[in-house]
């Protein structure tokens, strides 16, 4: 099973800062890695895809990249509604895993 | 309007079966994956497993092979997930998802959860 350890656990960002959220795969998964974003109580919304790609209706200030072990999710500036839970999910390898989250908090 | 509704939240017993379900509308049901996924409280996300309505094939994490059994109901586009014995480890939200494409097994299409409760 590929783990992906994301890291940090936490970040404290001032809204129209830049956050930078990393995920590290246990072993290589090419581009195949997407982002999740999850506000309290709400499901999981799709945001990158294929490391990449932007999903639909997904603001330009979400970007991601990386390839085979190394990926990272970029918000340019942050907006109030961007503080919230991000997840990276492979699906290179049976099963597909998540990682454990990354907390985008409010400094 | 396409979207996934959920069933909603339930309470049972351990030792107690449940099938909670996944009515899909505004695409066709039949041409892609629909996946699986739990959020136990202030956790993360689990993948369980997925199926392809269209035949009914289904994959599983080793984590949730065995204990949890995922269908289909061709006919009212409808996904479902079942318990035979719940456990009190089974609490969690529950969540539907519809996959992206054949390669592209990523869920762009959510529904809002079902928040299972199992406790004596």
């Amino acid at each position: 099973e590929v783990v992906l350890t994301q890291s940090p656990a936490t970040l404290s960002v001032s809204p129209g800062e830049r956050a930078t959220l990393s995920c590290r795969a246990s072993q290589s998964i090419d581009t195949n890695l997407a982002w999740y974003q999850q506000r309290p109580g709400q499901a999981p919304r799709l945001l990158i895809y294929g490391s990449s790609s932007g999903a639909t209706g997904v603001p330009a200030r979400f970007s991601g990249s990386g390839s085979g072990t190394e990926f990272t999710l970029t918000i340019s500036s942050l907006q109030s509604e961007d503080f919230a839970f991000y997840y990276c999910q492979q699906y290179n390898n049976w099963p597909r895993t998540f990682g454990q989250g990354t907390r985008v908090e409010i400094k | 309007e396409v979207q996934l509704v959920q069933s909603g939240a339930e309470v049972k017993k351990p030792g107690e079966s449940l099938k909670i379900s996944c009515k899909t509308s505004g695409y066709s049901f039949t041409s892609q994956w629909i996946g699986w996924v739990r959020q136990k409280p202030g956790k993360g996300l689990e993948w369980m497993g997925i199926i392809w309505p269209g035949d009914s094939e289904t994959r599983y994490s080793p984590s949730f092979q065995g204990q949890v059994i995922i269908s289909a109901d061709r006919s009212i586009s409808t996904a479902y997930l079942q318990w035979s014995s719940l456990k009190a480890s089974d609490s969690a939200i529950y969540y539907c998802a519809r996959q992206l494409g054949q390669l592209r097994a990523v869920y762009d299409l959510w529904g809002h959860g079902t928040m299972v409760t199992v406790s004596s």
